[in-house]
Protein backbone atom coordinates (compact mmCIF):
# COMPACT_ATOMS: atom_id res chain seq x y z
CA UNK A 1 0.00 0.00 0.00
CA UNK A 2 2.87 2.91 -1.10
CA UNK A 3 -0.37 5.63 -1.49
CA UNK A 4 1.21 8.07 -3.60
CA UNK A 5 4.92 7.43 -5.42
CA UNK A 6 7.05 9.40 -7.20
CA UNK A 7 9.80 8.47 -10.36
CA UNK A 8 12.61 8.90 -10.72
CA UNK A 9 13.14 9.92 -7.17
CA UNK A 10 16.94 11.82 -8.40
CA UNK A 11 17.46 13.03 -12.41
CA UNK A 12 20.29 14.94 -13.52
CA UNK A 13 19.50 15.98 -17.37
CA UNK A 14 20.86 18.46 -19.88
CA UNK A 15 19.17 21.81 -21.29
CA UNK A 16 17.58 21.44 -24.12
CA UNK A 17 16.22 17.60 -23.10
CA UNK A 18 12.84 15.87 -22.78
CA UNK A 19 12.13 14.92 -19.12
CA UNK A 20 9.29 13.52 -17.31
CA UNK A 21 8.39 13.27 -14.22
CA UNK A 22 5.88 10.56 -12.67
CA UNK A 23 3.33 10.21 -10.35
CA UNK A 24 1.10 7.55 -8.75
CA UNK A 25 -1.47 7.12 -6.25
CA UNK A 26 -3.35 3.57 -4.95
CA UNK A 27 -6.16 5.77 -3.47
CA UNK A 28 -8.16 7.12 -6.59
CA UNK A 29 -8.07 10.78 -5.31
CA UNK A 30 -9.75 13.15 -7.53
CA UNK A 31 -7.38 15.47 -7.33
CA UNK A 32 -3.79 15.95 -8.23
CA UNK A 33 -0.65 18.57 -8.23
CA UNK A 34 2.48 19.07 -9.20
CA UNK A 35 4.30 21.70 -7.01
CA UNK A 36 7.85 22.66 -7.68
CA UNK A 37 10.08 24.36 -4.81
CA UNK A 38 13.26 25.85 -5.24
CA UNK A 39 15.81 26.71 -2.53
CA UNK A 40 14.93 29.43 0.23
CA UNK A 41 10.97 29.11 -0.76
CA UNK A 42 7.85 27.70 -0.41
CA UNK A 43 6.02 25.45 -2.86
CA UNK A 44 4.49 27.17 -6.10
CA UNK A 45 2.05 25.25 -8.10
CA UNK A 46 2.42 24.15 -11.59
CA UNK A 47 -0.05 22.29 -13.10
CA UNK A 48 -3.45 20.39 -11.05
CA UNK A 49 -5.58 18.27 -12.19
CA UNK A 50 -9.33 18.02 -10.70
CA UNK A 51 -10.11 14.37 -12.73
CA UNK A 52 -8.99 12.43 -15.47
CA UNK A 53 -9.51 14.46 -18.69
CA UNK A 54 -9.14 17.81 -16.76
CA UNK A 55 -5.69 19.59 -16.30
CA UNK A 56 -5.26 23.54 -15.60
CA UNK A 57 -2.21 25.89 -15.21
CA UNK A 58 -1.21 26.79 -11.75
CA UNK A 59 1.23 29.79 -10.61
CA UNK A 60 3.71 28.32 -12.33
CA UNK A 61 3.04 26.23 -15.84
CA UNK A 62 5.11 27.90 -18.45
CA UNK A 63 7.69 25.21 -19.91
CA UNK A 64 5.51 22.21 -18.47
CA UNK A 65 2.91 20.02 -20.07
CA UNK A 66 0.67 17.52 -17.89
CA UNK A 67 -1.69 14.63 -18.82
CA UNK A 68 -4.48 12.79 -17.02
CA UNK A 69 -5.75 10.13 -18.88
CA UNK A 70 -6.07 7.87 -16.15
CA UNK A 71 -7.41 8.82 -12.46
CA UNK A 72 -4.04 7.05 -10.65
CA UNK A 73 -1.03 8.90 -12.85
CA UNK A 74 -0.35 12.32 -13.08
CA UNK A 75 3.54 12.73 -15.33
CA UNK A 76 4.50 15.73 -15.52
CA UNK A 77 6.77 16.67 -18.69
CA UNK A 78 9.63 19.21 -19.10
CA UNK A 79 9.56 19.49 -23.17
CA UNK A 80 13.04 20.96 -23.25
CA UNK A 81 14.52 21.77 -19.94
CA UNK A 82 15.74 24.90 -19.06
CA UNK A 83 18.37 25.48 -15.65
CA UNK A 84 15.71 27.38 -14.18
CA UNK A 85 13.81 24.10 -14.08
CA UNK A 86 16.41 22.31 -11.25
CA UNK A 87 14.39 22.14 -8.28
CA UNK A 88 12.86 19.66 -6.82
CA UNK A 89 9.14 18.42 -7.56
CA UNK A 90 6.58 17.27 -5.83
CA UNK A 91 3.22 15.53 -6.47
CA UNK A 92 0.12 15.41 -4.56
CA UNK A 93 -3.25 13.99 -4.33
CA UNK A 94 -6.26 15.80 -2.52
CA UNK A 95 -9.36 14.28 -0.68
CA UNK A 96 -11.59 16.03 0.64
CA UNK A 97 -10.00 18.91 3.00
CA UNK A 98 -6.31 17.25 2.43
CA UNK A 99 -3.57 17.11 0.24
CA UNK A 100 -1.00 14.26 0.53
CA UNK A 101 2.26 14.70 -0.82
CA UNK A 102 4.81 12.23 -2.29
CA UNK A 103 8.30 12.01 -1.42
CA UNK A 104 9.60 14.49 -4.69
CA UNK A 105 12.07 14.28 -7.64
CA UNK A 106 15.19 15.78 -7.50
CA UNK A 107 15.78 17.44 -10.64
CA UNK A 108 19.06 19.25 -11.74
CA UNK A 109 19.37 20.37 -15.09
CA UNK A 110 22.79 20.97 -16.56
CA UNK B 1 -5.80 34.46 -2.28
CA UNK B 2 -5.84 35.69 1.14
CA UNK B 3 -2.47 35.57 2.58
CA UNK B 4 -1.37 34.81 5.73
CA UNK B 5 1.96 36.15 7.68
CA UNK B 6 4.25 33.92 10.16
CA UNK B 7 7.77 34.26 11.97
CA UNK B 8 10.35 32.87 10.02
CA UNK B 9 11.53 30.77 12.88
CA UNK B 10 11.72 29.77 16.04
CA UNK B 11 13.41 27.94 18.62
CA UNK B 12 11.84 25.84 21.47
CA UNK B 13 13.19 22.86 23.96
CA UNK B 14 12.00 19.29 23.67
CA UNK B 15 9.22 18.17 25.87
CA UNK B 16 8.15 21.59 26.33
CA UNK B 17 5.13 23.37 24.25
CA UNK B 18 5.64 25.04 21.21
CA UNK B 19 2.89 28.29 19.98
CA UNK B 20 3.00 28.82 16.32
CA UNK B 21 1.47 31.97 15.11
CA UNK B 22 -0.28 32.93 11.83
CA UNK B 23 -1.93 36.27 11.16
CA UNK B 24 -4.47 36.38 8.18
CA UNK B 25 -6.42 39.30 9.01
CA UNK B 26 -7.49 39.81 5.44
CA UNK B 27 -9.53 35.84 6.03
CA UNK B 28 -12.97 35.55 3.90
CA UNK B 29 -15.86 33.63 6.03
CA UNK B 30 -15.48 30.86 3.92
CA UNK B 31 -11.82 29.99 4.16
CA UNK B 32 -10.62 27.22 6.45
CA UNK B 33 -7.06 27.42 8.39
CA UNK B 34 -4.79 24.72 7.47
CA UNK B 35 -1.77 23.74 9.02
CA UNK B 36 1.31 21.21 6.90
CA UNK B 37 4.45 20.95 7.66
CA UNK B 38 7.88 19.59 6.08
CA UNK B 39 10.12 17.65 7.61
CA UNK B 40 14.12 18.05 6.13
CA UNK B 41 14.37 16.65 2.63
CA UNK B 42 10.45 14.90 2.92
CA UNK B 43 7.15 16.84 1.08
CA UNK B 44 4.81 18.56 3.32
CA UNK B 45 2.15 16.78 5.48
CA UNK B 46 -1.20 17.25 6.73
CA UNK B 47 -1.57 18.50 10.29
CA UNK B 48 -4.76 20.04 10.98
CA UNK B 49 -7.43 22.38 9.90
CA UNK B 50 -10.33 24.09 11.57
CA UNK B 51 -12.48 26.71 10.26
CA UNK B 52 -14.03 28.76 13.42
CA UNK B 53 -13.81 26.45 16.48
CA UNK B 54 -10.51 25.21 17.88
CA UNK B 55 -9.58 21.97 16.77
CA UNK B 56 -7.71 19.06 18.39
CA UNK B 57 -6.12 15.22 16.58
CA UNK B 58 -2.72 13.33 17.57
CA UNK B 59 -0.60 15.68 16.52
CA UNK B 60 -1.56 19.43 17.62
CA UNK B 61 -4.19 21.81 18.55
CA UNK B 62 -5.36 24.52 16.39
CA UNK B 63 -6.40 27.83 18.28
CA UNK B 64 -8.63 30.31 16.15
CA UNK B 65 -8.96 33.73 17.09
CA UNK B 66 -12.22 34.51 17.90
CA UNK B 67 -12.04 37.41 14.97
CA UNK B 68 -10.50 34.41 12.75
CA UNK B 69 -7.75 37.08 12.04
CA UNK B 70 -5.45 35.11 13.46
CA UNK B 71 -4.58 31.45 14.96
CA UNK B 72 -2.35 29.85 16.73
CA UNK B 73 -0.64 25.95 15.95
CA UNK B 74 -0.12 24.41 19.44
CA UNK B 75 2.40 21.05 19.63
CA UNK B 76 1.84 20.58 23.38
CA UNK B 77 5.42 18.89 23.97
CA UNK B 78 7.65 19.53 21.27
CA UNK B 79 10.19 16.33 20.02
CA UNK B 80 13.37 16.89 18.11
CA UNK B 81 10.95 14.78 15.42
CA UNK B 82 8.96 18.23 15.48
CA UNK B 83 11.69 20.32 13.67
CA UNK B 84 10.40 21.33 10.70
CA UNK B 85 8.60 24.20 8.36
CA UNK B 86 5.22 24.48 9.52
CA UNK B 87 3.02 26.22 7.02
CA UNK B 88 -0.05 28.00 7.95
CA UNK B 89 -2.44 28.45 4.60
CA UNK B 90 -5.83 29.73 3.66
CA UNK B 91 -8.20 27.49 1.37
CA UNK B 92 -11.99 27.19 0.62
CA UNK B 93 -11.68 23.43 2.43
CA UNK B 94 -12.34 21.41 -1.15
CA UNK B 95 -8.41 20.25 -0.88
CA UNK B 96 -8.06 22.40 -3.84
CA UNK B 97 -5.00 24.68 -4.77
CA UNK B 98 -3.29 25.63 -1.74
CA UNK B 99 -0.78 28.64 -1.55
CA UNK B 100 2.09 27.68 0.48
CA UNK B 101 4.50 30.56 2.11
CA UNK B 102 8.12 30.43 3.17
CA UNK B 103 6.20 28.74 6.46
CA UNK B 104 8.38 28.78 10.07
CA UNK B 105 11.11 27.28 10.82
CA UNK B 106 10.92 25.38 13.99
CA UNK B 107 14.29 24.36 15.54
CA UNK B 108 13.88 22.03 18.46
CA UNK B 109 17.03 21.96 20.88
CA UNK B 110 17.56 19.05 23.85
Amino acid sequence: DAGITQSPRYKITETGRQVTLMCHQTWSHSYMFWYRQDLGHGLRLIYYSAAADITDKGEVPDGYVVSRSKTENFPLTLESATRSQTSVYFCATGAQETQYFGPGTRLLVL
Amino acid sequence: DAKTTQPNSMESNEEEPVHLPCNHSTISGTDYIHWYRQLPSQGPEYVIHGLTSNVNNRMASLAIAEDRKSSTLILHRATLRDAAVYYCILDTGTASKLTFGTGTRLQVTL
